[in-house]
């Protein structure tokens, strides 16, 4: 079966720590994305890679970074933590094509 | 800027029919249509493209009006299972990546 794994489940970090989110899959998929879910607000883009090394910001990149060393990762990095960044962070990823995107089962992240 | 999503929230009886719709300011080539149950990933349940065209999965079926640049969910004959938070994403012309709407809330009673 194929998949899109999140390396946690529950995170619970403190203000100003540097925390890293992994991604990986199994679909051999050019694109990956991370969105943000916040209640009443959807899914929102932080950013996404179309490609090996290759990154593009979304609608809400401000405190996030992204890092794509090999085709099958995709890491969101939060460089200093706040308590506005507590929410549900949700990898996906898809074909070169543009077709339906796979989506990790979320970590949900609090900072306190 | 995100597509709006109408209704919010929309409850059912077993075999009733619902309609959700996704409107976008912006010029389409796609939109996708996602459910995601409770404590779960979105699913995606598919993808039209620019054309018009209307497709069908199971009693689920969408249409894509792209001159209006607007699309719409259509459940028919509801089922238990089809509880869940319905999602359009819309891909816009010269943007490789969605755009999601604030999502419709369904929910499907004996």
């Amino acid at each position: 079966d194929v998949k899109v794994t999140q390396s946690s489940r529950y995170l619970v970090k403190r203000t100003g720590e540097k925390v890293f989110l992994e991604c990986v899959q199994d679909m051999d998929h050019e694109n990956m994305f991370w969105y943000r879910q916040d209640p009443g607000l959807g899914l929102r883009l932080i950013y996404f890679s179309y490609d090996v090394k290759m990154k593009e910001k979304g609608d809400i990149p401000e405190g996030y970074s992204v890092s794509r060393e090999k085709k099958e990762r995709f890491s969101l990095i939060l460089e200093s933590a706040s308590t506005n960044q507590t929410s549900m962070y949700l990898c996906a990823s898809s074909t070169a094509g543009g077709g339906g995107y796979t989506f990790g089962s979320g970590t949900r992240l609090t900072v306190v | 800027q995100q597509p709006v999503q109408s209704p919010q929230a929309v409850i059912l009886r077993e075999g009733e029919d619902a309609v959700i719709n996704c409107s976008s300011s912006k010029a389409l080539y796609s939109v996708h249509w996602y459910r995601q149950k409770h404590g779960e990933a979105p699913v995606f349940l598919m993808i039209l493209l620019k054309g018009g065209e209307q497709k069908g999965h199971e009693k689920i079926s969408a249409s894509f009006n792209e001159k209006k640049q607007q699309s719409s969910l259509y459940l028919t004959a509801s089922q238990l299972s089809y509880s869940g938070t319905y999602f359009c994403g819309t891909a816009a012309t010269g943007r490789r990546a969605l755009t999601f709407g604030s999502g419709t809330r369904l929910q499907v009673q004996p």
